[in-house]
């Protein structure tokens, strides 16, 4: 069965503190690994979109990293508005997406 | 640029009624979806359609129908409401390239509370 395991659930750092964010998923035939961000009260917001091993893809202080099992999305020196919840999905040989429950993520000034 | 817009954005229902949520898109795109969100749960895809005047079922459809048709709106219908039904609702769309699978594009939501 598809699944998809985001962590951690929730993440504060401080403004500057870079780290990551992990998705580990399972799925038949990947066909395309999503990063999507969501603010509160809004629908989620295409970020990436990654599709084999080795795969890497940035856009200003996000990077988002692919192995055969597990996807990372690093945050170089993040600021108060990267401040929201990051999900992560995966599409497999079916038409379903499944999609992580999410990584809230906090940035303090 | 509307992109996917979702009406209404707030409602309120009462055990046994029934309503319909809009979705309409104008970027032409054929595959249209309905997902639920519920806390710590993620996005779980109620029905999808791959163009117009087709529907498809998919992890969470009990309880729900829907309708697609024109290529642009994609309606969600809910027979009797039930309380379990209460939570957020999201429709996205998304276009197709050969075999790739794009990005989709996500409305504000709708938040349903079933009392």
């Amino acid at each position: 069965e598809d699944q998809v395991t985001q962590s951690p659930e929730a993440l504060r750092l401080q403004e500057g503190e870079s780290s990551s964010l992990n998705c580990s998923y399972t799925v038949s035939g990947l066909r395309g690994l999503f990063w999507y961000r969501q603010d509160p009260g809004k629908g989620p917001e295409f970020l990436f979109t990654l599709y084999s091993a080795g795969e890497e893809k940035e856009k200003e202080r996000l990077k988002a990293t692919l192995t055969k099992k597990e996807s990372f999305l690093h945050i170089t020196a993040p600021k108060p508005e990267d401040s929201a919840t990051y999900l992560c999905a995966v599409r497999g040989g079916g038409f379903k997406t499944i999609f992580g429950a999410g990584t809230r993520l906090f940035v303090k000034a | 640029n509307a992109g996917v817009t979702q009406t209404p954005k707030f409602r309120v229902l009462k055990t046994g009624q029934s309503m319909t949520l809009l979705c309409a898109q104008d970027m032409n795109h054929e595959y249209m979806y309905w997902y639920r969100q519920d806390p710590g749960m993620g996005l779980r895809l109620i029905h999808y359609s791959v163009g117009e005047g087709t529907t498809a079922k998919g992890e969470v459809p009990d309880g729900y129908n829907v309708s697609r048709l024109k290529k642009q709106n994609f309606l969600l219908g809910l027979e009797s409401a039930a309380p379990s039904q209460t939570s957020v609702y999201f429709c996205a769309s998304s276009p197709i390239t050969g075999t790739d699978h794009r990005e989709a594009f996500f409305g504000q939501g709708t938040r349903l509370t079933v009392v």
